[in-house]
């Protein structure tokens, strides 16, 4: 059973700021790293995924990586009103995806 | 680009009955995917297919039947709804070379 985690908050930032969101992942063989966006009553959409150790950088997202602790991030810089959401972090395992409860987020215009 | 599509979106069945959630995907993604999501739960992985013919159980199998007979399909039936079923069913679908997966819009299902 991989495991994931995330703090389900919620998260509440003011507008403009950065917004952090954390994952930690049990399966220190998991190789590919996901954050998803599922806004209330939709279905979760990829917002970036990560492979290696260090920081991806997407637009106004940032995901970083550390397998050695096992930690998945998202950054959110310049947060906006519209970003307000649950984030979802998955691992994949092969062919299998596993995924967190998620962080709501809600940005206060 | 229909991508994946799920019917019904909404559904009430009483105890006992069997419900078959649909899903079609326009992509020929050779992987397909059901999911049910809970409160406090998150997303947990009922059954995957690799190709047309070949299923796997997932983390929470019991209660449910998939079939795929065509690659673009992948039905769940649940064969005699419990209220522990009522949940958010969401079909997903990825490429088989991918590792990225493409969600569908999702089925309310409440069993009263």
């Amino acid at each position: 059973q991989k495991e994931v985690e995330q703090n389900s908050g919620p998260l509440s930032v003011p507008e403009g700021a950065i917004a952090s969101l954390n994952c930690t992942y049990s399966d220190r063989g998991s190789q590919s790293f996901f954050w998803y966006r599922q806004y209330s009553g939709k279905s979760p959409e990829l917002i970036m995924f990560i492979y290696s150790n260090g920081d991806k950088e997407d637009g106004r997202f940032t995901a970083q990586l550390n397998k050695a602790s096992q930690y998945v991030s998202l950054l959110i810089r310049d947060s906006q009103p519209s970003d307000s959401a649950t984030y979802l972090c998955a691992v994949n395992d092969g062919n299998q995806f596993y995924f967190g409860t998620g962080t709501s987020l809600t940005v206060i215009p | 680009d229909a991508g994946i599509t799920q019917s019904p979106r909404y559904k009430i069945t009483e105890t006992g009955r069997q419900v078959t959630l649909m899903c079609h995907q326009t992509w020929s993604h050779s992987y397909m995917f059901w999911y049910r999501q809970d409160l406090g739960h998150g997303l947990r992985l009922i059954y995957y297919s690799a190709a047309a013919d070949i299923t796997d159980k997932g983390e929470v199998p019991d209660g449910y039947v998939v079939s795929r007979s065509k690659t673009e399909n992948f039905p769940l039936t649940l064969e005699s709804a419990t209220r522990s079923q009522t949940s958010v069913y969401f079909c997903a679908s990825k490429e088989g070379s991918g590792n990225t997966i493409y969600f569908g819009e999702g089925s309310w299902l409440t069993v009263v």
